[in-house]
């Protein structure tokens, strides 16, 4: 497709566990990142790769979360040990060079987490 | 760190309608200041940026001009349509770390 890519766009899981959330970015894009939004909440930066340099993690609430980028494309979030508190939509996005390009992100339509 | 900040919503406005959504921001050094809109239903999209002072950006009749003196990128339209009802985010990118960072996001909603 010509567009971001998230997959599962709904997830519901129990409190405890694990859950794995994909993004495909979009093809040639070297600038991969990845937020949260909760309701009522504005969006909270949690990841940012840049082709090869090491990720950004500045903003992943806990060691709970953690994110991998392989080869420069795909984006797998990974979320151990869910908590209620960790409901929300995720959103990724990708760029062609991130801020130091275009400075335009594409975002994907978002993975929607509900944990009971 | 760099932060956004932006006026709270829900803002309601009928058609026709000046509509003006304030956001003001705290970076060092020189971000580069976007609008996002995300309408009902669909992902973040890119409204329009400015990438200096005194720049302006522009885009389907929204305006908003990157002010370095107060520290403001406000949202402004002359008439506000219906089709215009959604969510817009201000956000900050800092070309030292390559983050956006987002603003919480205000709700527009224009009645008929």
């Amino acid at each position: 497709g010509a567009g971001v890519s998230q997959s599962p766009s709904n997830k519901v899981t129990e409190k405890g566990k694990d859950v794995e959330l994909r993004c495909d970015p979009i093809s040639g894009h070297t600038a991969l990142y990845w937020y949260r939004q909760s309701l009522g909440q504005g969006l909270e930066f949690l990841i940012y790769f840049q082709g090869n340099s090491a990720p950004d993690k500045s903003g992943l609430p806990s060691d709970r979360f953690s994110a991998e980028r392989t080869g420069g494309s795909v984006s797998t979030l990974t979320i151990q040990r869910t908590q209620q508190e960790d409901s929300a939509v995720y959103l990724c996005a990708s760029s062609d060079g991130g801020i130091r390009g275009t400075g335009e992100l594409f975002f994907g339509e978002g993975s929607r987490l509900t944990v009971l | 760190g760099n932060s956004v900040t932006q006026m709270e919503g829900p803002v309601t406005l009928s058609e026709e309608a000046f509509l003006t959504i304030n956001c003001t921001y705290t970076a060092t050094g020189y971000p580069s200041l976007f609008w996002y809109v995300q309408y009902p239903g669909e992902g973040l999209q890119l409204l329009l940026k400015a990438t200096k002072a005194d720049d302006k950006g522009s885009n389907k009749g929204f305006e908003a001009t990157y002010r370095k003196e107060t520290t403001s990128f406000h949202l402004e339209k002359g008439s506000v349509q219906v089709s215009d009802s959604a969510v817009y985010f201000c956000a900050l990118g800092s070309s030292n770390t390559g983050k956006l960072i987002f603003g919480q996001g205000t709700t527009l909603q224009v009645k008929p």
